[in-house]
């Protein structure tokens, strides 16, 4: 596609249930980032990718959170036993490499009620 | 601890007039600095970038200076537009690391 697209753009849950959130990079695009905006914030970085292997984990907040991209493409964040601090807007963007200029989707925005 | 921070969490300026953001960041090792425009309910855009080898870069509108003596980094808009209106992030690469580091923002509001 022409740009980083996430799904869902909205999900609300439930204290301690399980979600995925998507994210499809930029065609040819092997870099991929996850970061993570609350509410009158800068994104604070997550998780990033070089093809499949996840390169830097270092700012997963603790072992709830989990990240994959098995075919070097699609990325899905998965957060387990889901917190009220869990809610924040979840935003993934894509480089042609790392040390290009990344393109950020519109973000998966989660509510833990 | 590594830290990107803005002087100013809203800045109003009339169409028309010129722009400037600021930004101070923390790691005198980073080696790259870029400029993300955010509004509401996207992501944030590229906006534009500059390596620590430079002390100037200039866009269409937009011109970035970087500091290195005393860790501060502008973004200047000319002749600011309705549509500029948005926050806007700093954010640096500390040098031999591959993530970006952002600061907390500035909101631009633009009045006719």
């Amino acid at each position: 596609g022409a740009g980083v697209s996430q799904t869902p753009s909205n999900k609300v849950t439930e204290k301690g249930k399980y979600v995925e959130l998507r994210c499809d990079p930029i065609s040819g695009h092997t870099a991929l980032y996850w970061y993570r905006q609350s509410l009158g914030q800068g994104p604070e970085f997550l998780i990033y990718f070089q093809g499949t292997g996840a390169a830097d984990d270092s700012g997963l907040p603790n072992d709830r959170f989990f990240a994959v991209r098995p075919e070097g493409s699609v990325s899905t964040l998965k957060i387990q036993r889901t917190e009220r601090g869990d809610s924040a807007v979840y935003l993934c963007a894509s480089g042609r490499g790392i040390t290009e200029v990344l393109t950020f989707g519109a973000g998966s925005r989660l509510t833990v009620l | 601890g590594e830290s990107v921070g803005l002087h100013l969490p809203t800045l109003s300026v009339q169409e028309g007039d010129n722009s400037i953001i600021n930004c101070a960041y923390s790691n005198s090792a980073s080696d790259y600095f870029i400029w993300y425009k955010q509004e509401s309910g996207k992501g944030p855009q590229f906006i534009i970038d500059i390596r620590s080898n430079m002390d100037k870069r200039q866009g269409q509108r937009v011109t970035v200076l970087l500091n290195k003596t005393v860790k501060h980094l502008s973004l200047q808009i000319a002749a600011t537009q309705p549509g500029d209106s948005a926050v806007y992030f700093c954010a640096e690469r500390p040098y031999n690391t591959d993530k970006l580091i952002f600061g907390t923002g500035t909101r631009l509001q633009v009045f006719p």
